[in-house]
């Protein structure tokens, strides 16, 4: 069974960068799938920020181009989301997921980031 | 890229049935039959409900099904249960790597 699981941060000042990692369990990620972050701010919807492949070939969001960095560890089964220079609109929970076959199989449980100073 | 245009919320008495539709453009929900849907039940992830427009993974219920029409794809909620209450989300493939989701349907059962 896939399981994913986020960690990092709840609490991230204005302005600075927010990080957050995605364990994986069940599957390895170098055996294929584009692995994604997909986000809600609270009482909204859901939009993707973007996804990587294990070779390191990305995806990200036309919207937050500028301000997202992801990177993948295969030997520690995990990828990582950097998203920089937030502020209060940054304010989600934030989901990782797997993605692929067209559509998202897999999700995390999310993880609340508040940005706050 | 813009969110897929769902209406706010859809309502029905248990037994009854609740359609509830979503909007995109030839870019998304037009241009791939990958349209699929996820629910959202209070403080958890979402959970695929259909994929590929009218597909339903191993365990979810005859009840839902999906149809598409151009570009706009519908999911319909047969015969509500209680626990069919929840937020609903479209998304479509948009090429590229790219998946749009919609605004969000918030189901009532009454």
């Amino acid at each position: 069974q896939v399981q994913l699981q986020e960690s990092g941060p709840g609490l991230v000042k204005p302005s600075e960068t927010l990080s957050l990692t995605c364990s994986v369990s069940g599957y390895s990620i170098s055996s294929g799938y584009y692995w994604g972050w997909i986000r809600q701010p609270p009482g909204k919807g859901l939009e993707l920020i973007g996804s990587i492949y294990y070779s390191g070939s990305t995806y990200y969001n036309p919207s937050l181009k500028s301000r997202v960095t992801m990177s993948v560890d295969t030997s520690k089964n995990q990828f990582s989301l950097k998203l920089s220079s937030v502020t209060a609109t940054d304010t989600a929970v934030y989901y990782c997921a797997r993605l692929g076959d067209y559509i998202v199989g897999y999700w995390g449980q999310g993880t609340l980031v508040t940005v706050s100073s | 890229q813009s969110a897929l245009t769902q209406p706010p919320s859809a309502s029905g008495s248990p037994g009854q049935s609740v359609t509830i539709s979503c909007t995109g453009t030839s870019s998304d929900v037009g241009g791939y039959n990958y349209v699929s849907w996820y629910q959202q039940h209070p403080g958890k992830a979402p959970k695929l409900m259909i994929y590929e427009v009218n597909k339903r993974p191993s365990g979810v219920p005859d009840r839902f099904s999906g149809s598409k029409s151009g570009n706009t794809a519908s999911l319909t909620v047969s015969g509500l249960q209680a626990e069919d209450e929840a937020d609903y989300y479209c998304s479509s493939y948009a090429g590229s790597n790219n998946y749009v989701f919609g605004t969000g349907t918030k189901v009532t059962v009454l």
